[in-house]
Parts: C-alpha cells; structure tokens; sequence
C-alpha cells in the first residue's frame, strides 16, 4: 500500500540553524499539509499546499517557515533560523483528488533545537 | 474557527473490555478523520467518517453530522489498542486544513 514517507525521522540542530524536512507524498496525490505536534499537545495545522501555491497558513507558519515542491516527487519545509519552541515533530500528509477526502500521513520528524 | 472536544481525556480499560470515545464539534464538517498515535508517535488512519457508521474489525465509528458529534468504539480492547486517539475535522473552507482534538489517552491493562 502506498504511503507518506518522511525524512529524517530525527533531527536535532542548534538554535539559529536552518533545517530542511523531507516529505514524499503518495504518488498520484495532488494535496500536501505539514502539521506539528508539540510534545504532550495536540497536533496543529502549519499549511496547505496545492498546485504549486500555498492555499492556507496558520498563524504559526511564519516568515521563517516555507515550503516547496522542489521536483515531481518532494516535499519540503524549511525552517531558516530555528527557535527552541520550534522543537516538535513535525508530520506530512496528503490528499488524493480533492482536499475532503482522506489525509494519510508520514510517520513524522522530530525535530529537537538545542 | 471550529473548535473540536474530545472525551473523556483518559481512560483505563482491563483486556477485553469495551469503550466509546467521543468527539464534539462546534460548526459544519466536510472531513472528520479518527487517529491512532502509537507509541512511536506516528498517526495511524482509523476512520474517514464524516457522516454514517463504518466498521473495521474491533473498531467502528459513527458521525451525526446533525448533531455535531462522532463516536469511535473499541469491542474487546487490546493492550495494543493503547496510545491516543484523535478526531480531526475539516470545515466548509476549500484548504483541507484539518483541526485535531486534544485527544483520548487510551491505556488497556493485561
């Protein structure tokens, strides 16, 4: 069964690095989200991306964060200077045809700023 | 935006018993999704459900869009079943953003 791959599965950087997470959506999928989940929180929407265009952004998803499509298969969020707060594990999902349908999701990034 | 309530918080079940886990939420859905969170962190699709009955082997959901609630039931828990569930819902907005509960916190004792 296809699935959302993610990588690395963990990161720790320094406060004030740059980190880039990987996400490779299922293959035929037209929709792609990162969300985070602090430890212990719920999980929190970070941003919506289709057709090459970011489509919604939470408050959280500031100036320091970003996200590509890079080719025909990646996914990335860049977070260019890391806080402490940032720490989190961060996950991909995607949807097929339409934004309403099922969100799978990777098995995540845990990402610790020291 | 929509706010999305689960209960109860946490719940403590011996081997074998069964459990309701409730989701509330505040406006119209067009996505509502149970999740499983292992230990491992990662989220385990359960259901996409957002209205009707669905059933997967000890596990089935109902949503009454209606009334704005959805229920996930566990038949002869497992210590496997163990980990947080979450309901996530999506609202009338065309973006697929999807707003997760706190979460039921399920511990079943052997």
């Amino acid at each position: 069964e296809p699935e959302v791959t993610q990588t690395p599965s963990h990161q720790v950087t320094q406060m004030g690095q740059e980190v880039i997470l990987r996400c490779v959506p299922i293959s035929n999928h037209l929709y792609f989200y990162w969300y985070r989940q602090i430890l212990g929180q719920k999980v929190e929407f970070l941003v919506s991306f289709y057709n090459n265009e970011i489509s919604e952004k939470s408050e959280i998803f500031d100036d320091q964060f970003s996200v590509e499509r890079p080719d025909g298969s990646n996914f990335t969020l860049k977070i260019r200077s890391t806080k402490l707060e940032d720490s989190a594990m961060y996950f991909c999902a995607s949807s097929e045809l339409t934004q309403r349908e099922t969100q799978y999701f990777g098995p995540g990034t845990r990402l610790l700023v020291l | 935006g929509i706010q999305v309530e689960q209960s109860p918080p946490d719940l403590i079940l011996q081997e074998g018993a069964n459990s309701t886990l409730r989701c509330n939420f505040s406006d119209s859905v067009n996505n509502l999704q149970w999740f499983h969170q292992n230990p491992w962190g990662q989220l385990i699709n359960l259901f996409y459900i957002p209205s009707g009955t669905k059933q997967n082997g000890r596990l089935s959901a109902t949503t009454v869009a209606t009334e704005r609630y959805s229920l996930l039931y566990i038949s002869s828990s497992q210590t496997t079943d163990s980990g947080v569930y979450f309901c996530a819902v999506g609202g009338s907005g065309n973006t697929g953003k999807l707003i997760f509960g706190q979460g039921t916190t399920l511990q079943v004792k052997p």
